[in-house]
């Protein structure tokens, strides 16, 4: 079975860093895209960034980029998400999920449940 | 950036009938090379991740109902169930993934009338 499990998530002040873990299992890792996909409370999701099979290649929305990186770990199935200089906008449940191609993030066909980040002071 | 604006907001349907869900997005999101349209759809239930549906505008996954459907073209798509049911009760977001960064629309919401 597919699997992919967030971690790293908690309560962080404004101008703070966190580092989110997602430990992949039940698939060939390097195979495929991942990305970082968030939601607000009572909002639609928001793609974050996301990363190629190969780790080469990576992607960033406007709103996190220069703040936060992507990066995996394809030796240990682990994708990761380094954020700082927070914000208290970036408060949401970050999500890691698994794409259907490998060279860049297309469409994400396996998500995981989630792991919550509040920046609050 | 591709932004993607979906409509209607909310849609209360009864059980049985039609529901359609409109998006557009700001430019195309079809690629000539390849002849495809870069565009997925997919259904979010309360307490759960977003969970894929349909992509390239119009394949479903494996072990959607076909009772859903995915149509469209350059920047016009369309999703719709066509006999609504029960368990389609949900929060519905088209995402396009022609260029990065990937955009979702901002949601349709299916209620049972």
């Amino acid at each position: 079975e597919v699997q992919l499990l967030e971690s790293g998530g908690g309560l962080v002040q404004p101008g703070g860093s966190l580092r989110l873990s997602c430990v992949a299992s039940g698939f060939t890792f390097s195979s495929y895209a991942l990305s970082w996909v968030r939601q607000a409370p009572g909002k639609g999701p928001e793609w974050v960034s996301g990363i190629s099979g190969t780790g080469g290649n990576t992607h960033y929305a406007d709103s996190v980029k220069g703040r936060f990186t992507i990066s995996r770990d394809n030796s240990k199935n682990t994708l990761y998400l380094q954020m700082d200089s927070l914000r208290v906008e970036d408060t949401a449940l970050y999500y890691c999920a698994k794409d259907r191609l490998a060279a860049r993030p297309y469409f994400m066909d396996v998500w995981g449940n989630g792991t919550t980040v509040t920046v609050s002071s | 950036d591709i932004v993607m604006a979906q409509s209607p907001d909310s849609l209360v349907v009864s059980l049985g009938e039609r529901a359609t869900i409109n998006c557009k997005s700001s430019q195309s999101l079809f690629y000539d090379s390849y002849n495809k349209k870069y565009l997925a759809w997919y259904q979010q239930k309360p307490g759960q991740p977003p969970k894929l549906l349909i992509s390239w505008a119009s394949t479903r996954e494996s072990g959607v109902p076909d009772r859903f459907s995915g149509s469209g073209s350059g920047t016009n798509f369309t999703l719709t169930i066509s006999s609504l049911q029960a368990e389609d009760v949900a929060i519905y977001y088209c995402q396009q993934y022609h260029s990065p960064p990937l955009t979702f629309g901002g949601g349709t919401k299916v209620e049972i009338k």
